[in-house]
């Protein structure tokens, strides 16, 4: 059982590139969030999904864009890169809202350099 | 706006003492409250959690006390192991708005042999 995996796990872009960050669940979740966490920051959401089709904006969507075509994947995608995108990303998934009592499932992150 | 403080970015303590965390929020429709231990170059794992209608859940080692009045949690480890160095985040949630969670910045502990 995989739980939640993301790639690559580093990455370093130029200024202008664009890439897209990979996320796959194995735990038929329904519910799958995008975060960044800067230095000294908590956790804050980009991008989240409560099923396939459906995204929605979280607190820092700009710059990002989602699609979920499956309930497995959920990827990530950056336009224009620019130096404020550098950031550790992390994506998770929940099985639904009714299970708060056990959180999200988290992958281990990508670190992005942008230069 | 940061929903979800954390104002002591760092705590040392030593094995075998309590560790205390603390964390405050601000929104009072927050009706979950979850702690998250972090390693270097893992992601978060889920440590505990609490409901609003409680005030404290014991699981081991870990126990979190909730305060609604003040809007105040706190997560006491007891006794700190050497593993237990690591972040620790605490998250909030309203479970009706889609189960996001608004995450505090962290507090790095650090326990001392």
């Amino acid at each position: 059982n995989a739980g939640v995996t993301q790639t690559p796990k580093f990455r370093i872009l130029k200024i202008g590139q664009s890439m897209t960050l990979q996320c796959a669940q194995d735990m038929n979740h329904n519910y799958m969030y995008w975060y960044r966490q800067d230095p000294g920051m908590g956790l804050k959401l980009i991008y989240y999904s409560v099923g396939a089709g459906i995204t929605d904006k979280g607190e820092v969507p700009n710059g990002y864009n989602v699609s979920r075509s499956t309930t497995e994947d959920f990827p990530l995608r950056l336009e224009l890169a620019a130096p404020s995108q550098t950031s550790v990303y992390f994506c998770a998934s929940s099985y639904s809202a009714g299970t708060g009592a056990r959180g999200y499932t988290f992958g281990s992150g990508t670190r992005l350099t942008v230069v | 706006d940061q929903q979800v403080k954390q104002n002591s970015p760092s705590l040392s303590v030593q094995e075998g003492r309590i560790s205390i965390l603390n964390c405050d929020y601000t929104n009072s429709m927050f009706d979950y409250f979850l702690w998250y231990k972090k390693y270097p170059a893992e992601g978060p794992t889920f440590l505990i959690s609490i409901s609003s209608i409680k005030d404290k859940n014991e699981d081991g080692r870990f126990t979190v006390f909730l305060n609604k009045s003040a809007k105040h949690l706190s997560l006491h480890i007891v006794p700190s192991q050497p593993g237990d160095s690591a972040v620790f985040f605490c998250a909030s949630s309203v479970l009706s708005n889609d189960y996001k969670l608004s995450f505090g910045a962290g507090t790095t502990v650090t326990v001392r042999a």
